[in-house]
């Protein structure tokens, strides 16, 4: 089954504490990237990497790293996470050229 | 620089009445635009895209390159659609609006 898979789904931890949050996709996509949603402020785009190797910033990279060392995996890296990076993580692929997203479950994270 | 824009956070109309959710965009080329919705609880997926324009579940969406607009309609609303509608822009990367909440009252 073609899908998206993030992991974990959810996740308390305290401000600081260094993590990570898997995605994996089995399409063969080229095109990954890392959204992040908040009650009124909609998607907004963290990183997106148009093939292994190249990543680049979307509108609001701060405080995220990213790597994509393989086509299927794009994890998503808070070095020292603050209570404003509280927000449910939703993770993309797509083919080259921006065909249609395939999404993720989400991942709901909350630092305290 | 590249925008889509949702000037309303929510919609509600009853059942069976029109639906018409904004999306207004700001390019400066000519973007692939896409509508995704977001069932309670669930994953945003892809309900239609101008190029193919087709009708998805009732809905429809029109590119009007004068008004710069990507306007998702349907004639009668069911309880069914309520959900969270993204408007999406493609010209090199992904932008999304904020998105509409659109409560269908019984």
């Amino acid at each position: 089954e073609a899908q998206v898979t993030q992991n974990p789904r959810y996740l308390i931890t305290v401000t600081g504490k260094k993590l990570t949050v898997t995605c994996s996709q089995n399409m063969n996509h080229e095109y990954m990237s890392w959204y992040r949603q908040d009650p009124g402020l909609g998607l907004r785009q963290i990183y997106y990497s148009m093939n292994v190797e190249v990543t680049d910033k979307g509108d609001v990279p701060e405080g995220y790293k990213v790597s994509r060392k393989e086509k299927r995996n794009f994890p998503l890296i808070l070095e020292s996470p603050s209570p404003n990076q509280t927000s449910l993580y939703f993770c993309a692929s797509s083919t080259q050229g921006g065909d249609e997203q395939y999404f993720g479950p989400g991942t709901r994270l909350t630092v305290t | 620089a590249q925008r889509v824009t949702q000037p309303e956070k929510l919609l509600s109309v009853f059942k069976g009445a029109p639906v018409e959710l904004k999306c207004n965009y700001s390019y400066s080329g000519s973007p692939e635009l896409f509508w995704y919705v977001q069932y309670s609880r669930q994953r945003l997926q892809l309900l239609l895209r101008h190029i193919s324009r087709e009708s998805i579940k009732g809905f429809t969406a029109d590119l009007n390159k004068g008004e710069t607009s990507f306007h998702l309609k349907k004639p009668f609303a069911q309880e069914e659609d309520s959900a969270m509608y993204y408007c999406a822009g493609l010209l090199g990367k992904v932008t999304f609006g904020t998105g509409t909440k659109l409560q269908v009252i019984p």
